[in-house]
């Protein structure tokens, strides 16, 4: 069974620069995630997806950064404009299904890593 | 809100010790709690979960109790291999808000030396 993919696995701008990124979830997985992962913190929810619907973006800085997941497949996150604080590695995750009394297993992307400078 | 606390690190041991990380919770009602790996270069990997009080997860040799009185889920390997290093994360799941929503800790850094 192939993993959760994402590309670029790296990425350098410049601030004010505009970047996406993409995630290609395991087959069959309802429920998508991104994650910010700053240096020497843990990952930080951004978004969830359920299908094509968004399910929590809380936490996403939503003047600056934006997520769409159309068909319930593929997903993109956009930065725009980048900030130098926004250097990390962006994770993205699926779970087959969420929602029920427990915690569906996730399943991480190897990250895209970036640096904004 | 939810959090998560982790033995600081970097942990450094000799093959064959035995290893303890520290983690504790703060949640509202009854979260399941896990430890994900994170090897270099790569993503993170569910290592184990527990989902109830008194539960044992357990995976590749490591052992996590959750324990609902010290709100706690440390981390032990009876004897660790060079192959252990990677960073480790602690993290829980709330299913009182959102089910598919992880707080993490901030990870525990694992060397093991030959």
């Amino acid at each position: 069974e192939a993993g959760v993919a994402q590309s670029p696995r790296y990425k350098i701008i410049e601030k004010r620069q505009s970047v996406a990124f993409w995630c290609n979830p395991i087959s069959g997985h309802a429920t998508l995630y991104w994650y910010q992962q700053i240096l020497g913190q843990g990952p930080k929810l951004l978004i969830q997806f359920q299908n094509n619907g968004v399910v929590d973006d809380s936490q996403l800085p939503k003047d600056r950064f934006s997520a769409e997941r159309l068909k319930g497949v593929d997903s993109t996150l956009k930065i725009q404009p980048a900030k130098l604080e926004d250097s990390a590695v962006y994770l993205c995750a699926s779970s087959f299904r969420t929602g029920g009394s427990k915690q569906e297993t996730q399943y991480f992307g190897p990250g895209t890593r970036l640096l904004v400078l | 809100g939810n959090s998560v606390t982790q033995m600081e690190g970097p942990v450094t041991l000799s093959e064959e010790a035995f290893l303890t990380i520290n983690c504790t919770y703060t949640a509202t009602g009854y979260p399941s709690l896990f430890w994900y790996v994170q090897y270099p270069g790569e993503g993170l990997q569910l290592l184990l979960k527990a989902t109830k009080a008194d539960d044992k997860g357990s995976n590749k040799g490591f052992e996590a109790t959750y324990r609902k009185e010290t709100t706690s889920f440390h981390l032990e390997k009876g004897s660790v291999q060079v192959s252990d290093s990677a960073v480790y994360f602690c993290a829980l799941s709330d299913h009182n808000t959102n089910a598919g929503k992880s707080t993490f800790g901030d990870g525990t850094t694992l060397t093991v030396k030959p």
